[in-house]
Formats: structure tokens, sequence, C-alpha cells
């Protein structure tokens, strides 16, 4: 089946720093990759929608000064935590969808955890 | 994208069928109703979709009622590695994007 390898798996960092997180789908192309963060005993909270060779989608209430989002192909998306402070720290899901449509799957990356210290 | 509704946690005994229920009562004709999982500290796990008939594959079975405003996954004989949190989510025909709920903790007791 489809996969996503997502990586670092987890990330520790100083306050102020920045974090860089890929997500690269291996085995098929991906036009548009998802970002998530879930922080403890939560449900996965929707970042940004990313499509290959354009800017990020962004939802309401994610700065997207802070968390850039690159998709330059179709089997890699980055994800950079920039200036990260303390209440950054969570689990970074990505996803990626091999074709259009409301059948597809999404298949998921393993996630980060990043913890700013 | 139209909410779904599902139980905070539920319990199963090991080797019994567990029935896990969706309501998604605002379902427009062209929503998919997909089922993901996931253990802890993984990300999800696709389960199973459909859009109005009932669906089987190799990891559960997907009821979907006949007027399509709830929903049920079904294991046919829960294991250990089956505890998991289950989302039920509604994905328009466009795909785009996809909000997990808050999903059903199962805990399967051996």
């Amino acid at each position: 089946g489809a996969v996503v390898s997502q990586h670092p798996s987890w990330v520790i960092c100083k306050s102020g720093t920045s974090v860089k997180i890929e997500c690269r789908s291996l085995d098929f192309q991906a036009t548009t990759m998802f970002w998530y963060r879930q922080f403890p005993k939560q449900s996965l909270m929707l970042m940004a929608t990313s499509n290959e060779g354009s800017k990020a989608t962004y939802e309401q209430g994610v700065e997207k000064d802070k968390f850039l989002i690159n998709h330059a192909s179709l089997t890699l998306s980055t994800l950079t935590v920039t200036s990260a402070h303390p209440e950054d720290s969570s689990f970074y899901i990505c996803s990626a969808r091999d074709q259009s449509g409301g059948s597809s799957p999404l298949h998921f990356g393993n996630g980060t955890r990043l913890t700013v210290t | 994208d139209a909410k779904t509704t599902q139980p905070n946690s539920m319990e199963s005994n090991e080797e019994e069928p567990v029935h896990l229920p969706c309501n998604h009562s605002t379902i427009s004709g062209t929503d998919y109703i997909h089922w993901y999982r996931q253990l802890p500290s993984q990300g999800p796990e696709y389960v199973i979709h459909g859009l109005t008939s009932n669906v089987n594959n190799r990891m559960a079975s997907l009821a979907i009622a006949e007027d399509r405003k709830s929903s049920t996954l079904i294991l046919h004989r829960a294991t250990l590695r089956d505890a998991a949190v289950y989302y039920c989510i509604l994905r328009d025909h466009t795909g785009n994007q996809f909000y997990f709920g808050t999903g059903t903790s199962l805990t399967v007791i051996p």
C-alpha cells in the first residue's frame, strides 16, 4: 500500500530555533499533502493544506509566517516551525493522497514529536 | 465539512465483535464516510470507507444507514491490537480538507 514517511520521528530543540519536518510519499505522487498538529489526549487539528507548486492554504488561527510549508515536488512537503517556543511542543503529522476526490483514502506519516525546551 | 458525533469511549472483550457508531445527520449526498484509527504515538491508519452501500474489507465492515445519517464500524473479532482511537470522518466529493472529530477510544479487555 501507499507509504508516507515522516522525518524526524522526534526532535528536541531550544526555544527560538527553527525545526524542519519532512514528509515524503514513497511509492506514489502526492499532489496534495495535509499537515496536522495533535496535543496530548486531543484529536488531530488540521493546520494547512499544501498543493505541489503552489502556496499552502492555512486554517484559521494558524500563523503562516510561523509554520512555513513548502511542497516543491510531488513526493516531498516540508513544515518548518520558525522561532519555536515551548507552546509549539506537539505531535505533528502529515498525510497525503494519491488522487483527488472524496473516495480516495489519506495516507498518514507516523508523526514527529517536537519538544521545545 | 459536515460534523460527526461518536461516543468518547467503548470497551470490548477480546475476540468478541465490536460495533462503533457514528452519527452524521448533516451529511450531504456527495459526502463519503471514512474511518481511520490511531494507535498511541502513531499517525492515523485508514480502515474503510463507503458512500451508500455496506462495505467489507480485511480489517472491518462498514454498515451505512439507509438515510446515511449514521454508520457503524464493525470489527468482527476484537484483538488487543485493535485498541485505538477510531475516527469517523466525512469527505466531500473534492476530497479537499479533512477534519477529525473527537473519535472513540476503544479498550479491548483480555
